[in-house]
């Protein structure tokens, strides 16, 4: 079975772009959650979907937004880039919203701000 | 809020020796913790939870965690450390808002086996 994918892998940006990241959770799984890893640092939450509605949110700027899908797969947009931007971006998907289910992690997307 | 400390920014370990990463946690109510690890330009894989029951837990690759809820901490060991367990490694708890729950993770631990 597939696991989590997120495209692009790399992406290169300049300050005040806009960027979409996407990810496709694992077959059969129905909640999809964005972290931000930043180098150095333990990832951290951005949102969490689940059946297609928000339901939870951390402590990030409207300049983020996400959506999820019909089929479950999710998309994370990030508008006027800053410098501080720049990170490795985790989907993880979970079976259910269950806080028993471990998520599962996607290979992340490598976002450089310029 | 939920919380969980790694103290340690990296451990060093000889090839066959056991191995400790550390982590201690804060946490209102029951603690669910999680460890999981990162090889280089790769995601995050889970190794293993505590939810509940056995203080001692099995994961994945051999790795093995204790839970002391005296001394807050989720300690990650395993008995026999390979050149390939060097990775980073990171310690969460789940984290409980209205309505959903997520995962807060420690600022990471890297693990360096040496042959």
């Amino acid at each position: 079975d597939a696991g989590v994918t997120q495209s692009p892998t790399h992406l290169i940006k300049t300050r005040g772009q806009q960027v979409t990241l996407r990810c496709s959770p694992i077959s059969g799984h129905k909640s999809v959650s964005w972290y931000q890893q930043v180098l150095g640092q333990g990832p951290q939450f951005i949102f969490q979907y689940y059946e297609k509605e928000e339901r939870g949110r951390g402590n990030f700027p409207d300049r983020f937004s996400a959506r999820q899908f019909p089929n479950y797969s999710s998309e994370l947009n990030v508008n006027a880039l800053l410098l501080g931007d720049s990170a490795l971006y985790l989907c993880a998907s979970t079976l259910s919203g269950s806080s028993y289910n471990e998520q599962f992690f996607g290979p992340g997307t490598r976002l450089t701000v310029l | 809020a939920q919380s969980v400390a790694q103290p340690e920014d990296q451990v060093n370990v000889a090839e066959g020796n056991p191995l400790t990463v550390k982590c201690t946690y804060s946490v209102s109510g029951n603690p669910y913790l999680f460890w999981y690890v990162q090889y280089p330009n790769r995601g995050l894989q889970f190794l293993l939870k505590y939810i509940t029951g056995d203080n001692l837990v099995k994961g994945s690759y051999g790795f093995e965690a204790e839970f002391n809820k005296s001394q807050t901490s989720f300690h990650l060991k395993k008995p026999s450390a390979l050149v390939s367990d060097s990775a980073l490694y990171f310690c969460a708890v789940r984290d409980i808002n209205s309505g959903y729950s997520t995962l807060t993770f420690g600022k990471g631990t890297m693990l360096l086996v040496s042959p």
